[in-house]
């Protein structure tokens, strides 16, 4: 199985500002995912995270507020730009190994 | 939307099986039966998968009737970490595995 690791864990931001979420695999995985899941709520796919190229988002989400970067197989960045208090959420990323998908710890955002 | 229902909240005591139905009755030919949990609001965690076979693995059990249009996971014998919420996801297996999350069902493990 893939280990996911992701940085930070936690943090609290003020509103306007932006944070960059890292994501690490210990192996290569095919597919990366970016998911959120808000407080309460189960968890919604934001984008796949494409190596090399543009994320691609789904409905509802947009490149401008959450940019995503993979620059290889095993690393992905997830931004939350111009954080308001809605963006207070758990960031998750995920990534698909042989068999199955595998999920990091989740970065848990409070937006003041 | 989730292809699956579940039902919100279960307990089970503490040493006895943990009996998790899934209902997901659209279920096509070429759809996967998953099984993660969350505990905690922690990442979730894969527990099991299956096609059309039962399947066992060291976690847990999983029942998936001659139909396909529903399933059962099965904690042999439960303990207090098992608490957690239970999703039951129904997706294609593949390269693009976009897994679309109900709200699963609350576990609860009691001394």
């Amino acid at each position: 199985s893939a280990v996911i690791s992701q940085k930070p864990s936690r943090d609290i931001c003020q509103r306007g500002t932006s944070l960059t979420i890292q994501c690490q695999v210990d192996s290569q995985v095919t597919m990366m995912f970016w998911y959120r899941q808000q407080p309460g709520q189960s968890l919604t796919l934001i984008a796949t995270a494409n190596q090399g190229s543009e994320a691609t988002y789904e409905s509802g989400f947009v490149i401008d507020k959450f940019p995503i970067s993979r620059p290889n197989l095993t690393f992905s960045t997830l931004t939350v730009s111009n954080m308001s208090p809605e963006d207070s959420s758990i960031y998750l990323c995920s990534g698909v190994g042989k068999e199955t998908q595998y999920f990091g710890p989740g970065t848990r955002l409070l937006v003041l | 939307d989730a292809k699956t229902t579940q039902p919100t909240s279960m307990d089970c005591a503490e040493g006895r099986a943990a009996n998790l139905p899934c209902n997901h009755s659209t279920i096509s030919g070429n759809e996967y039966v998953y099984w993660y949990r969350q505990i905690h609001s922690q990442g979730p965690q894969y527990i099991i998968h299956g096609l059309k076979n039962n399947e066992t693995n060291e976690m847990a059990s999983l029942i998936i009737t001659e139909d396909r249009k529903s399933s059962t996971l099965i904690l042999p014998h439960a303990t207090l970490r098992d608490t957690a919420v239970y999703y039951c996801i129904v997706s294609y297996a593949g390269n693009n595995r976009k897994l679309i999350w109900g709200l699963g069902t609350s576990l609860a493990v009691n001394p």
